[in-house]
């Protein structure tokens, strides 16, 4: 059961160049999360997504976007990367509110900016 | 607003001994749930407990308990007999409606790095 799945596990890019990071979840959730954890600080919500083909902003989205072409993939994109973005992201996913609001996350990606 | 505070950013304790760690939780909405979120050293976020704002029975699962209180607006969680194992980041969250759609966000404390000393 792999649950929320993200690669890459680490990047370092230089300042300016882009990148997309990978979420895959086989819960078959509707709802799908990126969060930023920053050292020291708790998780901020970058961007979120209720279902295939309809995605919204959280509370950091600038410099990224998203798409959700299918039930199971969330990829995030960064453009045109800054050194405020080195942070580690993690993606979740949950089924709904309610009975089973739980967000599962996956293992995070280490990104490094510089 | 949301917030969730952690007050307490370290805590080291011999292995064996009990610890507590804090939550305290501020929000506007009738209905909200209260999360616990454990992060090892291999860095991944593990799902411990969730319990819903109408139910106040505190809660044990073997050597966790979880203690609600809404009157003084923490949910505190407490490690009995504790093991090197235990050594982790640990998170508070707090959730509230995100959209029409039905989902939520979670808004998490900045967590609380215990150290288990053998």
């Amino acid at each position: 059961n792999a649950g929320v799945t993200q690669t890459p596990k680490f990047r370092i890019l230089k300042i300016g160049q882009s990148m997309t990071l990978q979420c895959t979840q086989d819960m078959n959730h509707n709802y799908m999360y990126w969060y930023r954890q920053d050292p020291g600080m708790g998780l901020k919500l970058i961007y979120y997504s209720v279902g295939a083909g309809i995605t919204d902003k959280g509370e950091v989205p600038n410099g990224y976007n998203v798409s959700r072409s299918t039930t199971e993939d969330f990829p995030l994109r960064l453009e045109l990367a800054a050194p405020s973005q080195t942070s580690v992201y993690f993606c979740a996913s949950s089924y709904h509110r309610g009975a089973e609001n739980i967000q599962y996350f996956g293992a995070g990606t280490r990104l490094s900016v510089l | 607003a949301q917030k969730v505070t952690q007050a307490q950013t370290e805590i080291s304790v011999v292995e064996k001994e009990d610890v507590t760690l804090d939550c305290v939780y501020e929000t506007r909405d009738t209905t909200y749930y209260l999360f616990w979120y454990k992060q090892p050293p291999s860095g991944e976020l593990v799902f411990l407990i969730r319990r819903n704002s109408f139910d106040e029975q505190n809660e044990i699962s073997g050597r966790y308990s979880w203690n609600f209180q809404k009157s003084t607006s923490s949910f505190n969680f407490t490690i009995t007999a504790s093991q090197v194992v235990d050594s982790a980041v640990y998170f508070c969250a707090l959730s509230s409606w995100l959209s029409n759609f039905g989902n939520e966000k979670l808004t998490f404390g900045t967590g609380t790095r215990l150290t288990i000393i053998p």
